[in-house]
């Protein structure tokens, strides 16, 4: 079965813009987490949603938001960037959440801030 | 607090010898621990978790509660075993925050 697909891959964006980010989880899978990885924090948690409520959201400024569909595809989404916010954005899925679930990540998403 | 501890960033080892990649945490709690790998231009992908207790290509990694460690170890590494390992743990009950470690270069010289 496909694993889980970002897009776009690749994204430079100027400062003061914003972007969203969209991932499709595994099909059948209806959790789904945000990671940012950048080579100074390296991974960090982002947000966690399953059936469309954000269930668990990690240290970031209100600037980044993201959203669940009933599809349980996932966008995420950041104003007014930053140059810091440079970065490898990862999505990852999993069935349900639960303890012992498998957590599978797409390739990323690159975005360049100048 | 949550945090998951890997000293080394490079480790650098010969075909054929043991390699141990090292991994403290810190939690309150019982944490669920976890050994992620990413090869060469592919994914993040799961390699092992402590409840299994299993072998995946031939690593191995023991939880020390007392210690607070979760070290991955394979008795003799393949060139094939050049990778990033993350060291990840998250809570029991659901939630799938994952806080990982900085991650440690694994390569295996011919």
């Amino acid at each position: 079965k496909a694993g889980v697909t970002q897009t776009p891959r690749y994204l430079i964006k100027t400062r003061g813009q914003q972007v969203t980010l969209s991932c499709s989880p595994i099909s059948g899978h209806r959790s789904v987490s945000w990671y940012q990885q950048t080579p100074g924090q390296g991974l960090q948690f982002l947000f966690e949603y399953f059936s469309e409520t954000q269930r668990n959201k990690g240290n970031f400024p209100g600037r980044f938001s993201g959203r669940q569909f009933s599809n349980s595809r996932s966008e995420m989404n950041v104003s007014t960037l930053e140059l810091g916010d440079s970065a490898l954005y990862l999505c990852a899925s999993s069935l349900s959440g639960s303890s012992g679930n498998t957590i599978y990540f797409g390739e990323g998403s690159w975005l360049t801030v100048v | 607090a949550q945090r998951v501890t890997q000293p080394e960033k490079l480790l650098s080892v010969f075909k054929g010898a043991p390699v141990e990649l090292k991994c403290n945490y810190s939690y309150s709690g019982s944490p669920e621990l976890f050994w992620y790998v990413q090869y060469s231009r592919q994914r993040l992908q799961l390699l092992l978790r402590h409840i299994s207790r299993e072998s995946i290509k031939g690593f191995t990694a023991d939880l020390n509660k007392g210690e607070t460690s979760f070290h991955l170890k394979k008795p003799f590494a393949q060139e094939e075993d050049s990778a990033m390992y993350y060291c990840a743990l998250s809570g029991r009950g659901g939630s799938e925050k994952l806080v990982f470690g900085k991650g440690t270069k694994l390569t295996v010289n011919p």
